[in-house]
């Protein structure tokens, strides 16, 4: 599959700030899924993006697919400690859902 | 409707010992897969199977066998166990028969400790 790259690996926040975390790849993409993993939990789906520019809302959670279809981002607006996890973005290619190292959300109540 | 069910949820080997991990679903998911976490690695997939009779390697399938004998079942072999096979393996199935525009429903995960 191909190589999708998430940054940064973890981000400690302070309750009620932003959050975002990015994964990119070196090639255009055909589609990216978004995971999030509670601590001790196992991966949940959050969303998945096919088209270019795509903007998806839920709730306080912002999904953006870039323009190239190289890149993508999720936003979360004033974080709560219920967001804690591993946030992680997959790439379908044929048969294969392949994921990036994931972003370890950390919140300060 | 259970989803997704592993068996173990724990488990600890020894070096060169064989085990099977157990996946079922009950969604008559025709895909079904297998992945391990590693600290600081995210999730890799093992094999996959786009259904009964048909399966195929992953991103890191060294020393794994699958079969996929029936549309419920998806065991995840270790024939001889080793010390990097220490790890958290995920089973997932998907709706559809190839994964493309279907989520991954994922088991509770089978954590595994090879001596």
């Amino acid at each position: 599959g191909q190589q999708v790259m998430q940054i940064p690996q973890y981000q400690h926040v302070q309750e009620g700030e932003d959050f975002t975390t990015y994964c990119n790849s070196s090639t255009t993409l055909s589609n990216i899924q978004w995971y999030k993993q509670r601590p001790g939990g196992h991966p949940v789906f959050l969303i998945q993006l096919v088209k270019s520019g795509e903007v998806k809302k839920q709730k306080r959670l912002t999904f953006q697919f870039g323009e190239a279809k190289k890149n993508s981002s999720l936003h979360i607006t004033a974080t709560q400690t219920t967001d804690v996890g591993t946030y992680f973005c997959g790439n379908n290619a044929g048969n294969m859902l392949t994921f990036g190292g994931g972003t370890r959300l950390m919140v300060k109540p | 409707n259970a989803g997704v069910t592993q068996t173990p949820k724990f488990q600890v080997l020894k070096t060169g010992q064989s085990m099977t991990l157990q996946c079922a679903q009950d969604m008559n998911h025709e895909y079904m897969s297998w992945y391990r976490q590693d600290p600081g690695m995210g999730l890799r997939l093992i094999h996959y199977s786009v259904g009964a009779g048909i399966t195929d390697q992953g991103e890191v399938p060294n020393g794994y066998n699958v079969s996929r004998s029936t549309t419920e079942d998806f065991p995840l072999r270790l024939l001889s166990a080793a010390p990097s096979q220490t790890s958290v393996y995920f089973c997932a199935s998907s709706t559809g028969q190839a994964i493309g525009g279907g989520k991954l429903f994922f088991g509770s995960g089978t954590q595994l400790s090879v001596l």
